[in-house]
């Protein structure tokens, strides 16, 4: 059965350094997401992107964030330059179309130091 | 305001009994989704049930919507101690382009 997959599964950075998460949506997917999730609290969206541009995104997805989808397959999240406060699990989600199902990675569990 | 109220919080039962979950919400839908979250793992889809269906089912899985009251149930039967996890609704609202809101979750412990 395909699935979201997400690289790197754990990633440790200093505060101000710039991370990439990366996922692999599901190949036939149109629509990509950006969930996080800080522990213990709710998972919160951060941005949608369909047609290779951005869709939606929350107040969380300031300037110091963006999204990429480089090639056909992967489609990246960038953190400029991580806070503290940016330590979380970030999850990929895929779907087909509009409210339709969104299928979700098993997330990057990003610690900023 | 809050979308996707789980209650409750934390439900603990014997293997072999039935666990409910509950979801309310404050605005139109276009869908419902309830996800399962095993410990610090990934978010793992059960069921998504539009606003135009009232109760769908899948294996030992049984969701209810009732839009008049903006909520929604899950239904375990038979539980596992394999189904101990968290059980998050999350809301696509209407005419909000596709995001989902999340709720807090329901921790679901099965004893066996």
């Amino acid at each position: 059965e395909p699935e979201v997959t997400q690289t790197p599964s754990h990633q440790v950075t200093q505060m101000g350094q710039e991370v990439i998460l990366r996922c692999v949506p599901i190949s036939n997917h149109l629509y990509f997401y950006w969930y996080r999730q800080i522990l213990g609290q709710k998972v919160e969206f951060l941005v949608s992107f369909y047609n290779n541009e951005i869709s939606e995104k929350s107040e969380i997805f300031d300037d110091q964030f963006s999204v990429e989808r480089p090639d056909g397959s992967n489609f990246t999240l960038k953190i400029r330059s991580t806070k503290l406060e940016d330590s979380a699990m970030y999850f990929c989600a895929s779907s087909l179309a509009l409210k339709e199902t969104q299928y979700f990675g098993p997330g990057t569990r990003l610690l900023v130091l | 305001s809050q979308q996707g109220e789980e209650d409750p919080q934390a439900l603990s039962i014997q293997e072999g009994e039935n666990a409910t979950m509950n979801c309310s919400y404050k605005t139109s839908i276009n869908n419902l989704q309830w996800y399962r979250q095993n410990s610090g793992r990934g978010l793992v889809h059960l069921i998504l049930i539009r606003s135009n269906e009232r109760e769908k089912h899948s294996g030992r899985l049984r969701v209810t919507l009732d839009t008049s009251k903006k909520s929604s149930s899950l239904l375990i039967t038979a539980s596992r101690a394999a189904d101990t996890a968290s059980y998050f609704c999350a809301t696509d609202r209407y005419n909000q382009g596709g995001k989902l809101i999340f709720g807090q979750g329901t921790e679901l412990s099965v004893k066996p």
